[in-house]
């Protein structure tokens, strides 16, 4: 399987500050999803994005395949943003189809 | 849609018993669906991957005999535990890819188990 790598591991903020988070992967993949990880553990799926740039409300991704990287940009942030974040990828050649890799997570913390 | 539900959400047991954690896909069929374990602070470790109407495949480490998996029908996959101790306590989260038109795959608000 991949490799992910997440920057930074701990990001602190202040609420309205803008942030971007970043994803490493190995290998190409076919699947490269960001997910938030609320207090109570339910994974909220962010973006499913292989290649390309999605917007969602004050949330954006993009991931450069070529260059195997992915970046979740948070704008204006709020305090119900904290949390962790996880990118998670696999690469459906071979055995490894299906197989998300997770990286360690960014956990984010937003003070009012 | 692409709603993935768990029971229980928390679970107690005694040392030696055993637990079974179900998964199910609301409003879709799963032709696959995985399990994973997550300690407290750490990220999700795939511990198996289930397909409908065959046996399951487990990650490296993962002993198939403690951690029994059945994939009965294409919303439902359970998990269980068997012969449970202390050391499975941990938070067990599943997941389904809807296998249409991508490979995204959505998750269960897991199951915290928690072994005396």
């Amino acid at each position: 399987g991949i490799q992910v790598e997440q920057s930074p591991p701990d990001l602190i903020l202040q609420e309205g500050a803008n942030s971007t988070l970043r994803c490493n992967f190995s290998d190409s993949v076919n699947n490269l999803q960001w997910f938030h990880q609320n207090p109570w553990g339910q994974l909220i799926n962010l973006f499913y994005i292989p290649s390309g740039t999605k917007q969602n409300g004050r949330l954006s991704a993009t991931t450069v395949a070529t260059e195997r990287y992915s970046l979740l940009y948070i704008s204006s942030s709020q305090t119900t943003d904290s949390g962790v974040y996880f990118c998670a990828g696999y690469n459906a050649g071979g055995t490894s189809y299906g197989k998300l890799t997770f990286g360690q997570g960014t956990i984010l913390t937003v003070h009012p | 849609g692409a709603v993935v539900s768990q029971h229980p959400s928390w679970v107690i047991c005694k040392s030696g018993t055993s637990v079974k954690i179900e998964c199910r896909s609301l409003d879709f069929q799963a032709t696959t669906m995985f399990w994973y374990r997550q300690f407290p602070k750490q990220s999700l470790m795939l511990m198996a991957t289930s397909n409908e109407g065959s046996k399951a495949t487990y990650e490296q480490g993962v002993e198939k005999d403690k951690f029994l998996i059945n994939h009965a029908s294409l919303t439902l996959s359970t998990l269980t535990v068997t012969s449970a101790h202390p050391e499975d306590s941990s938070f067990y989260i599943c997941s389904a890819e809807t296998g249409t038109t991508s490979y995204e795959q959505y998750f269960g608000p897991g199951t915290r188990l928690t072994v005396t």
